[in-house]
Order: C-alpha cells, then structure tokens, then sequence
C-alpha cells in the first residue's frame, strides 16, 4: 500500500520561473492538505482540497500560487514567478475524510525541497 | 483561534533517560491533538492522537502523551530515550471543520550516547 507521493523530491528554480510540485495521496484518500515548511520555521498550512474543489486556502499567499485537485491525476501546487523567499520543503498530506475531518490522521509525504536561485 | 506552543526548541537527553517534550495548547473548543515525529529530509510520521477519547494515549516507539484540560497540557513522553529517538517533534492542533493543523514550533530532540 504505497504512501502518499510527491514529485519531484528536489526542484531547483531560477527567480522568474514557474514551480509544479505534484501529489498523489493515499488509495482511497478524497482529501489532500499542502503545507509549507519554511527555513527557521515551523510547518504551515497552505490549502486544503478534495475532489475538484478548494476548501480553504486561508494560508495561500495572495499572488502566484495555486492549487488544484482534478477529478483524475495528482494534486498540483503551482507556484508562478519564483523568488528566493519561496525556497522551502513543500509538504503535501492526505487524509481519508471520513466524517469529522479534525479527527482524521493526515499522512505526509516526503516532500518537495524548493530552491530558488 | 486555535494555537500551539512548544516549550523549548531543542531538547538534549541521555540513552536510557526519560524523555519529555512539552506542549501547550490554546483552544475555544475541545480540541484534538496530535504528535508527529520528523526525521531529516523526510516527511511527518503520526506518533500519537488524542481525539477526546482516554486521556492517556499511546503510540508507537514506546510515546505516549497525556490530555491534561487543567493545564491545558499535551507533553510527549518516552521512558526510556533510544538513539534512534533524535529527531524533530511537532504538536499540533487540528480546525474541527476542516481537519488543517496548526503546528508548534517544533523541538529537537537530541540523544547522547
């Protein structure tokens, strides 16, 4: 039973460039958390989806990043027009969302290390 | 709004001593709480969680942490710290509607031979 998955593990972006950091979650998970760890710093979160739709995205910068959850294929967290302050290991988690969401376990995948140069 | 706080951000313990990393937590509500272990370049492992049921609860590698509303309290502990014990630990505080978690700060947790 394979894990939640992220590619690619290492990106390395120059300033200006576009960031995709893809994310498959667990088999039988409707539900894909994205947070941000960012150096000196603990975890944030960023935005929560489920099929086709953005439930909260309250931790999302205003400009240049967006999610996606599509009916088919992974999660995507697209980052337009990098610059150096988004150098950081995006984390992304799926859960099973059965009912009372605040109770279920979020399992993590390993990660996407984000440098921009 | 919900909040987290780790209480010291590194913690230095001895094979074979106890282990404890503390947290406290801010919530209007009952809330849930959760432990995750991070090692290096790796994802979040769920140690424990606690979701209003006992208040003693259990995990694995031997954590356990308990539910103290009084205090306002979810400290990790470990009798016995393990080399393979060192890493990076992070409590968290889950929004009821949503399920997002809010992190602590996280603490690191090294172990002397």
């Amino acid at each position: 039973n394979a894990g939640v998955m992220q590619n690619p593990r290492h990106l390395v972006r120059r300033r200006g460039q576009e960031a995709r950091l893809r994310c498959s979650p667990m088999k039988g998970h409707s539900h894909v958390y994205w947070y941000r760890q960012l150096p000196e710093e603990g975890l944030k979160f960023m935005v929560y989806l489920q099929k086709e739709n953005i439930i909260d995205e309250s931790g999302m910068p205003k400009e240049r990043f967006s999610a996606e959850f599509p009916k088919e294929g992974p999660s995507i967290l697209r980052i337009q027009q990098v610059v150096r302050g988004d150098s950081a290991a995006y984390f992304c988690a799926s859960s099973m969302g059965t009912a009372g969401s605040g109770t279920d376990t979020q399992y993590f995948g390993p990660g996407t290390r984000l440098t921009v140069l | 709004a919900q909040s987290v706080t780790q209480l010291g951000s590194h913690v230095s313990v001895s094979e074979g001593a106890l282990v404890l990393l503390r947290c406290n937590y801010s919530s209007s509500v009952p809330p849930y709480l959760f432990w995750y272990v991070q090692y290096p370049n790796q994802g979040l492992q769920l140690l424990l969680k606690y979701t209003s049921a006992a208040t003693l609860v259990k995990g694995i590698n031997g954590f356990e942490a308990e539910f103290k509303k009084s205090e306002t309290s979810f400290h990790l502990t470990k009798p016995s710290a393990h080399m393979s014990d060192a890493a990076e630990y992070f409590c968290a505080v889950s929004e009821r509607n949503t399920g997002k978690l809010i992190f602590g700060q996280g603490t690191t947790l090294q172990v002397k031979p």
